[in-house]
């Protein structure tokens, strides 16, 4: 089966800047995920989708970033503005949300902000 | 903040050396996973745990589970380079909420 996608791998922008991340879950994944990565930190949870509603966004900085699931597959997280501490790697993942389920991990996009 | 918090931070061993690194987390906890992330790479999965269990094998991987002391710890036998990596535990809510550790850089040196 094909693995979670996401787009672009890499982004570099200017702080103050607008950036915007995609994400293609694995068919049939109910549920979406999408995740910080400082480095040489754990990934943060930043938002969790069931289908397309909102489960979990407490720690999503929502004077800067927003995401949205568009009929339950696709996801895009966008962050206006962006601070130089936004730098990061964003991942995205997904999981059948049910029973004892493994998330299956994209590569990520790394994020600059300079 | 982060769920889990393992040690230790970094671990360096020789090859075909065992390495063990444990996780404490705070809440109650629907399953355990333990996955593996190499530089620049997204996470890999490699082995759950369910609140129930108390051990579970997978090849080389031994995990154990004590929920009395909200601890785990992922044990790799004869390691090899190419375990070289970063691993992070992650516990999962009854809401599928997966929430990370802080991880484990583990060098192994041939």
């Amino acid at each position: 089966e094909a693995g979670v996608a996401q787009s672009p791998r890499y982004k570099i922008i200017e702080k103050r800047q607008s950036v915007a991340f995609w994400c293609n879950p694995i068919s049939g994944h109910a549920t979406l995920y999408w995740y910080q990565q400082i480095l040489g930190q754990g990934p943060k949870l930043l938002i969790q989708f069931q289908n397309n509603g909102v489960v979990d966004d407490s720690q999503l900085p929502k004077d800067r970033f927003s995401a949205e699931r568009l009929k339950g597959v696709d996801s895009t997280l966008k962050i206006q503005p962006a601070k130089l501490e936004d730098s990061a790697v964003y991942l995205c993942a997904s999981s059948r949300g049910q029973g004892a389920a493994e998330a299956f991990f994209g590569q990520g996009t790394r994020l600059t902000v300079v | 903040s982060q769920q889990g918090e393992e040690d230790p931070q970094a671990l360096s061993i020789q090859e075909g050396e065992n390495a063990t690194m444990n996780c404490s987390y705070k809440t109650s906890i629907n399953n355990l996973q333990w996955y593996r992330q190499n530089s620049g790479r997204g996470l890999v999965h490699l082995i759950l745990i369910r609140s129930n269990e108390r051990e579970k094998h997978s090849g080389r991987l031994r995990v154990t589970l004590d929920t009395s002391k909200k601890s785990s710890s992922l044990l790799i036998t004869a390691s090899r380079a190419a375990d070289t990596a970063s691993y992070f535990c992650a516990t999962v809510s009854g809401t599928y909420k997966y929430i990370f550790g802080t991880g484990t850089r583990l060098k192994v040196l041939a």
